[in-house]
């Protein structure tokens, strides 16, 4: 199947600095990439999608300033958590589509975001 | 908002046997499903798709049946192995929604 990676897969920051969060499709090119946050022994949450070349969609309740994304090619999203709080602490996950029309989606391994 | 307080359905098996994990879903407009298998600290990993088209779809020990009547979704695992222990989530979608919505969840153990 196709490979999404994912960079870092942990970081810890401290209160109050920015954290940028990569993701890239290896082996193919992903038009539509998607950002999900998961808190402990819940499901997937999404929180954005990212277009290339275009400007995120941001689900309701996902504040853009906070959370800004990035797609600036077929094959890199960046997720940056701007100004960190405790609370913002999560799993952070993205996945990206192989093909434009298809639904499937393969998922990258995760970033674990700690904030002190 | 976050259900706080709710666990995780949890499912334990004896190695060997075969497991039966259950998905409600409630968007009658939805036509695609998927099965995610999520080990502790990684991404989801696909494992199996339907589409609403199809009442049964087996892949390698793995079957997924798809009961539209009642909105259900199941995902049956054959000969359980200690590497099948993992959270596993349904997903659904609807045909021009590029979105993916996620079940819940199901925690499986498997006991050696």
């Amino acid at each position: 199947g196709a490979v999404v990676s994912q960079h870092p897969s942990r970081v810890i920051c401290k209160s109050g600095t920015s954290v940028k969060i990569e993701c890239r499709s290896l082996d193919f090119q992903a038009t539509t990439m998607f950002w999900y946050r998961q808190f402990p022994k819940k499901s997937l949450m999404l929180m954005a999608t990212s277009n290339e070349g275009s400007k995120a969609t941001y689900e309701q309740g996902v504040e853009k300033d906070k959370f800004l994304i990035n797609h600036a090619s077929l094959t890199l999203s960046t997720l940056t958590v701007t100004s960190a709080h405790p609370e913002d602490s999560s799993f952070y996950i993205c996945s990206a589509r192989a093909q434009e029309g298809a639904v499937e989606a393969f998922f990258g391994q995760g970033t674990r975001l700690t904030v002190v | 908002g976050e259900n706080v307080g709710l666990h995780l359905p949890t499912l334990s098996v004896q190695e060997g046997d075969n497991s039966i994990i259950n998905c409600a879903y409630s968007n009658s407009a939805s036509d695609y499903f998927i099965w995610y298998k999520q080990e502790s600290g990684k991404g989801p990993q696909f494992i199996i798709d339907i589409r609403s088209n199809m009442d049964k779809r087996q892949g390698q020990r793995v079957t997924v049946l798809l009961n539209k009547t009642v909105k259900h979704l199941s995902l049956q695992i054959a000969a359980t192995q200690p590497g099948d222990s993992a959270v596993y989530f349904c997903a659904e979608n609807n045909f021009g929604n590029e979105k993916l919505t996620f079940g819940t969840g199901t925690r499986l153990t498997i006991i050696p």
